[in-house]
């Protein structure tokens, strides 16, 4: 089945803790993003890559960073998180940047205490 | 990317076409309009997309009026998996980071 799978689902963590959220895609896709979706905010975007060790910023990249080795893997790795971090997150995958629907994975649910 | 305007919340009946509008009068030519949908916080699913002309594909229609300042999404046959928060996004097909701006979106409420 063609997805976006994230993980974890859910975590709890504490401040300055580093911690990294996965992100695969099957379908080889070459686009892949990151979002943030919080209340009343909407979803803001994180980071992009538009293809292997391709990154650039979005909107809210403060406190995060992302890589992008091999074309499958969209990691988003909090060095130092804070509780404005707290959020539920969404990767994103698509063929290209353009002209195509985004597939989006099941999300994680953090929180950082 | 050209703002949208859409009614913060609908209802429907079970097995009617549920039809959701959008406003989007100040849309450019190379502007797309797209429609996602978020089934209470999960991902954000795609429907369908179009320039101009009408689409349709497996899960819902989409109709582009012919100035193309509103759309409409078609939802044929409405089920209770359908109630989500639908979003109408407009956007040129090659925009600044591949971004999508999602607005507030309507809630749908499909009922028995």
């Amino acid at each position: 089945e063609a997805q976006v799978t994230q993980n974890p689902r859910y975590l709890i963590t504490v401040t300055g803790k580093k911690l990294t959220v996965t992100c695969s895609q099957n379908m080889n896709h070459e686009y892949m993003s990151w979002y943030r979706q919080d209340p009343g905010l909407g979803l803001r975007q994180i980071y992009y890559s538009m293809n292997v060790e391709v990154t650039d910023k979005g909107d809210v990249p403060e406190g995060y960073k992302v890589s992008r080795k091999e074309k499958r893997n969209f990691p988003l790795i909090l060095e130092s998180p804070s509780p404005n971090q707290t959020s539920l997150y969404f990767c994103a995958s698509s063929l290209s940047r353009s002209g195509y629907g985004y597939t989006f994975g099941s999300g994680t649910r953090l929180t950082v205490v | 990317d050209a703002k949208t305007t859409q009614p913060p919340s609908m209802d429907c009946a079970e097995g009617r076409a549920a039809n959701l509008p959008c406003n989007h009068s100040t849309i450019s030519g190379n502007e797309y309009v797209y429609w996602y949908r978020q089934i209470h916080s999960q991902g954000p699913q795609y429907i369908i997309h179009g320039l101009k002309n009408n689409e349709t594909n497996e899960m819902a229609s989409l109709i582009i009026t012919e100035d193309r300042k509103s759309s409409t999404l078609i939802l044929p046959h409405a089920t209770l998996r359908d109630t989500a928060v639908y979003y109408c996004i407009v956007r040129p097909i090659y925009n600044q980071g591949g971004k999508l701006i999602f607005g507030q979106g309507t809630e749908l409420s499909v009922k028995p």
